[in-house]
């Protein structure tokens, strides 16, 4: 089975643009989590969403939104960017509620010019 | 959420057996103790979960003390491999907001 798939691996923006971040979970899997990593920092948690519906939702602006599909696959939206939105996303997705095995993918690379 | 405290970085030699301990006094009675291994430029990997005294699987063991205000993730014999960030995490089932510190470094010397 495919694990959990981001795309795009990378990107570059400059400032006051706005992003899409896209991410696949697990097949059977109905949890979707979203981390900001910056260098050199732990994951730091954006959003869960599960069976559709935010659970969850970390210490980030409203610029910072997200949704889940019917298939159970993620968007990250990010309105406005600053220079400080500079960070791998990533990706989680869990067979229930997070707190249980978390299954991450490999990232977009966000560059903010 | 209880909050973890871990070395933020340790050296060992390959084939070593390597012992990280994470101090979290605040757990809470329905929190399990999780940790997971991050690469560069890659996300974490789940490497093993508990709740009580030893748990063990085919990388690795944890230990957690009666008290439970710690744990130990043990790395039986590691290799260059091995290198990478360790991260301790505590939490219950149902908390979507997990957080991760910043982590263990863990440098393997050949």
């Amino acid at each position: 089975d495919a694990g959990v798939t981001q795309s795009p691996t990378h990107l570059i923006k400059t400032r006051g643009q706005q992003v899409t971040l896209r991410c696949s979970p697990i097949s059977g899997h109905k949890s979707v989590s979203w981390y900001q990593q910056v260098l050199g920092q732990g994951p730091q948690f954006i959003f869960q969403y599960y069976e559709k519906e935010e659970r969850g939702r970390g210490n980030f602006p409203d610029r910072f939104s997200a949704r889940q599909f019917p298939n159970y696959s993620s968007e990250l939206n990010v309105n406005a960017l600053l220079l400080g939105d500079s960070a791998l996303y990533l990706c989680a997705s869990s067979l229930h509620r997070t707190g249980e095995k978390l299954f991450f993918g490999s990232g977009t690379q966000l560059s903010v010019l | 959420l209880a909050k973890t405290t871990q070395p933020i970085s340790m050296d060992s030699y390959e084939g070593q057996e390597v012992n990280i301990t994470c101090s979290h006094n605040n757990i809470a009675t329905n929190d399990y103790i999780t940790w997971y291994q991050q690469f560069p430029s890659q996300g974490p990997r789940f490497i093993i979960q508990g709740y009580k005294t030893k748990v063990t699987n085919e990388v690795a063991s944890l230990f957690i003390p009666a008290d439970r205000k710690s744990s130990t993730l043990s790395l039986p014999r590691v290799s260059l491999s091995d290198t990478a960030v360790y991260y301790c995490l505590v939490g219950n089932f149902g908390n979507e907001k997990l957080t991760f510190g910043t982590g263990t470094r863990l440098t393997i010397i050949p």
